[in-house]
């Protein structure tokens, strides 16, 4: 049973524009959320964060929201690049000691020029 | 200051067989954790080590363990090899003394089990 989802294997946006991915979460637990970014044969970067206390976090063209009652979160990326063209992990952490993040399947997205 | 390094790149090996990883933290960072990425599955946690102790455990079975070192440095090991082990398996690091914290990731190693 996935406790973090992003429903949406795919995305296709023209350069420019908004890149809206979506991740969704069961366990109400989760109270710490990341987005990282993974290109081919690379490991996994970081890109924002948002703790369960915000509703909103911005770090240049990235903005990630957090919906604590739908358990939802999304990253807006504003304006698209096509070196965006990558796969986008949400992830998701309860409050415990140490480093347990709980994945999604992730979403690909491509920025057409 | 160096990223997180992992060894080998590419491994192959057939079912049955046993294969160690090895991941070398930022230096600094004392957590290391290992996780494991196949199609459509997304990551799955695996294991946290911290001053050389399991901190947290996946639901993995005893077939994979992992150590951590005096100097961070950590392995993963995988022993009787099925087939459904094949993947890409990734090492984090992070500081460790704080609760969520981001994690830095290697570029990790391509198991492949014939």
């Amino acid at each position: 049973d996935q406790q973090v989802k992003q429903n949406s294997p795919s995305l296709s946006v023209q350069e420019g524009r908004i890149s809206i991915l979506n991740c969704d979460y069961t366990n109400s637990m989760f109270d710490y959320f990341l987005w990282y970014k993974k290109y081919p044969a690379e490991g996994p970067t970081f890109l924002i964060s948002i703790s369960s206390i915000k509703d909103k976090n911005e770090d240049g063209r990235f903005t990630v929201f957090l919906n604590k009652s739908a358990k939802h979160l999304s990253l807006h990326i504003v304006p698209s690049q096509p070196g965006d063209s990558a796969v986008y992990f949400c992830a998701a952490s309860p409050l415990l000691y140490g480093q347990n993040f709980v994945f999604g399947p992730g979403t690909r997205l491509s920025v057409l020029p | 200051k160096a990223g997180v390094t992992q060894t080998p790149r590419y491994l192959i090996k057939t079912r049955g067989q046993q294969v160690t990883l090895s991941c070398s933290p930022i230096s600094g960072h004392r957590s290391v954790s290992w996780y494991q990425q196949t199609p459509g599955q997304g990551l799955q946690f695996l294991f946290e080590y911290f001053s050389e102790t399991q901190r947290n455990k996946g639901n993995f079975p005893g077939r994979f363990s992992g150590r951590q070192f005096s100097n961070s440095r950590s392995e993963m090991n995988v022993s009787t090899l099925e087939l459904g082990d094949s993947a890409l398996y990734l090492c984090a690091s992070s500081v460790g003394e704080a609760t969520n914290e981001k994690l830095f990731f290697g570029s990790g190693t391509q198991l492949s089990v014939l």
